[in-house]
């Protein structure tokens, strides 16, 4: 894929606000979504999931907004906290038979104390 | 809960040797998923198996080949190693390959010197 380099999208934000992170997908066939996490040295941290036909979903503090129209996802982390400090990616898989995930491109949380 | 488990977590291999990466998934996942990732990069799928057979082939080199055995682990063999295949690699594991979410291992970080 294309080389980002180390310099990923960074949001920073203080403890206890709340965070939304954007992403973008490619594919106007993909039909599920997921959400991941991932910490420094570890692999991605499953978050939350979405199928095409619904708009939004929320887990526990998450929330995941999609819009197909413009093609469009969020994630909303309400009262963020020191430990979601990571890097999160949006991922999209196609409804073509079988699963083959295809993140985009990360966004760096930090979260200051 | 089990989680994929990947050996070895390093490996330090020079140019033109060759690496064995092994994964084994979360127990009754029938599915496995190879995926690298550069500094500062999104995951890039390599390839994938689903009940011993390969399901899907992404941008996994030539030199490289993998497979999944009868008690469902998988291996990502990687001959003729260049600098460039210095990176994480993740496998994952899925119950099924229709729209389930992936569970990611915590990668095995080679270095090509």
């Amino acid at each position: 894929g294309e080389s980002v380099g180390l310099h990923l999208p960074t949001l920073s934000v203080q403890e206890g606000d709340n965070s939304i992170i954007n992403c973008a997908y490619s594919n106007s066939a993909s039909d599920y979504f997921i959400w991941y996490k991932q910490e420094s040295g570890k692999g991605p941290q499953f978050i939350i999931d979405i199928r095409s036909n619904m708009d939004k979903r929320q887990g526990q503090r998450v929330t995941v907004l999609l819009n197909k129209t413009v093609k469009h996802l969020s994630l909303q982390i309400a009262a963020t906290q020191p430990g979601d400090s990571a890097v999160y990616f949006c991922a999209e898989i196609m409804n073509s038979g079988y699963s083959t995930l295809t993140f985009g491109k990360g966004t760096m949380l930090l979260v200051s104390p | 809960a089990a989680g994929v488990i990947q050996s070895p977590r390093h490996l330090i291999k020079e140019k033109r040797e060759t690496a064995t990466l092994k994964c084994y998934p979360i127990p009754r996942h029938d599915t496995v998923y190879w995926y690298q990732q550069g500094p500062g990069q999104d995951p890039q799928f390599l390839i994938s198996f689903y009940e011993k057979m390969q399901s899907d082939k992404g941008s996994i080199p030539d030199r490289f080949s993998a497979q999944q055995f009868s008690d469902y682990h998988s291996e990502l063999n990687m001959s003729s190693l260049e600098l460039g295949d210095s990176a994480l690699y993740f496998c994952a594991s899925s119950l099924g390959r229709q729209n389930s979410p992936l569970h990611f291992g915590n990668g095995t970080r080679l270095t090509v010197t």
